[in-house]
């Protein structure tokens, strides 16, 4: 079955250390998507990538990184420089224009820093 | 600015009554608009869409929402709510800078009451 696969489903991670979340998708979509989710806040976009090699900031880009080397893999790197990185991370993927822009998810990432 | 506010973090209704939860929109031209239902730990999935076509639209579940041009709404009603409802719904519209993605409103999370 097509879909996206996000990992760890779970990760602790100490202060100051970087930390990567994979997101890998089969449905040969073209542009893909990293969301930060914190209660009450719904979603925030962090980054967004429309073809490979090339991707956009977000709303919430300072202290993440992506690449986007390959059409189905969009990994994002949480680095030491984001100041409060606990949170439920999305992943999410689509084929559509504008007019559709169905978004297909993946089952998120926790990330909790201790 | 926002582009889209959800009215009630929480909403709570009993099984077999009427589920209304709102949003409103800004912007300065007819947006896309869509729903999405998240059940704890997963990601989203897409319940509905108004893009243009007609104004009642029909999604999975017995989920429809209206858009009301007028009142710059799309709200999501069900006539009887069932157990399997409870979960955290979000409104979402296109992106009002052009970019090819999604602005979500804060969430409202929906409690079902035997």
């Amino acid at each position: 079955d097509g879909g996206i696969t996000q990992s760890p489903k779970y990760l602790f991670r100490k202060e100051g250390q970087n930390v990567t979340l994979s997101c890998e998708q089969n449905l040969n979509h073209d542009a893909m998507y990293w969301y930060r989710q914190d209660p009450g806040q719904g979603l925030r976009l962090i980054y967004y990538s429309q073809i490979v090699n090339d991707f956009q900031k977000g709303d919430i880009a300072e202290g993440y990184s992506v690449s986007r080397e390959k059409k189905e893999s969009f990994p994002l790197t949480v680095t030491s420089a984001q100041k409060n990185p606990t949170a439920f991370y999305l992943c999410a993927s689509t084929l559509g224009t504008l007019r559709t822009n169905v978004l297909t998810f993946g089952a998120g990432s926790r990330l909790t820093v201790l | 600015a926002q582009s889209v506010t959800q009215l009630g973090s929480h909403v709570s209704v009993s099984e077999g009554a009427l589920v209304l939860l709102r949003c409103n929109y800004s912007s300065s031209v007819p947006p896309y608009l869509f729903w999405y239902v998240q059940y704890p730990n997963q990601g989203l999935q897409l319940l509905l869409k108004y893009t243009s076509a007609a104004t009642l639209v029909k999604g999975i579940n017995g989920f429809e929402a209206e858009f009301k041009k007028s009142e710059t709404s799309f709200h999501l009603t069900k006539p009887s709510a069932h157990m399997s409802d409870a979960a955290e719904y979000f409104c979402a519209v296109s992106d009002p800078r052009g970019r090819r993605a999604l602005t979500f409103g804060s969430g409202t999370r929906l409690q079902v009451q035997p």
